[in-house]
């Protein structure tokens, strides 16, 4: 079975800040990999979502990368500002055996303070 | 588009009772998904469909649980009897075709479920 697990569950930093969030996934073997974004009370958000024949996206000051041979994606995000606050959920949607299911991260709460 | 539409937002109900959250996707939408998160367990997959058809339900935790989509604009979760570890947020998510490379899932503002 997958299993995706993110590093650091959380995270406090200032304002101006660039971030680094971590995501690891054990099967490789997967169809595509995205970022979301949780909001207290909400659902989830899509931030960028990266093709296995990928390497990166960007999307203003965020640029993900997927590694997919070591199994690793990061999230990076430059000069940070307090609105960035949110739960920050990694997801891969499994190929081969498992095609089509979602396997979440449990998340990076992130807190921008000014 | 009014976006994925839940409902009721939240729910207090006491063990044994029926519970029924309902769920509108995104007009056009094939695919339609029924998730759980916990503190304990994370966001999972519970069930989906596509165009009405349960396609995967390995994720429904026990016979308590059930899903059906009567027709593409409306599904349910119903979970009969209720027991407090049920407490959780569940959400609805609909895609428009899940197996293209760049399709994502939107989600809905989720269900809080509290079952004493």
């Amino acid at each position: 079975k997958q299993e995706v697990t993110q590093i650091p569950a959380a995270l406090s930093v200032p304002e101006g800040e660039n971030l680094v969030l971590n995501c690891s996934f054990t099967d490789s073997a997967i169809y595509n990999l995205q970022w979301f974004r949780q909001d207290p009370g909400k659902g989830l958000t899509s931030l960028l979502l990266i093709q296995s024949s990928q390497r990166e996206q960007t999307s203003g000051r965020l640029n993900a990368s997927l590694d997919k041979s070591s199994g690793r994606s990061t999230l990076y995000i430059a000069a940070s500002q307090p609105g960035d606050s949110a739960t920050y959920l990694c997801a891969v949607k499994g190929g081969g055996s498992t095609l089509g299911r979602l396997y979440f991260g449990r998340g990076t709460q992130l807190t921008v303070w000014p | 588009d009014a976006g994925v539409i839940q409902s009721p937002r939240h729910e207090v109900t006491e063990m044994g009772q029926e519970v029924t959250l309902r769920c509108k996707p995104i007009s056009g939408h094939d695919y339609l998904f029924w998730y759980r998160q916990t503190m304990m367990r994370g966001l999972e997959l519970l069930i989906y469909f596509n165009n009405n058809v349960p396609i995967d339900d390995s994720g429904m935790p026990e016979d308590r649980f059930s899903a059906k989509m009567p027709n593409a604009s409306f599904s349910t979760l119903k979970i009969q009897p209720s027991e407090p570890r049920d407490s959780a947020v569940y959400f609805c998510a609909s895609s428009a075709n899940h197996f293209v490379g760049t399709d994502t899932q939107y989600f809905g503002p989720g269900t809080r479920l509290t079952v004493l």
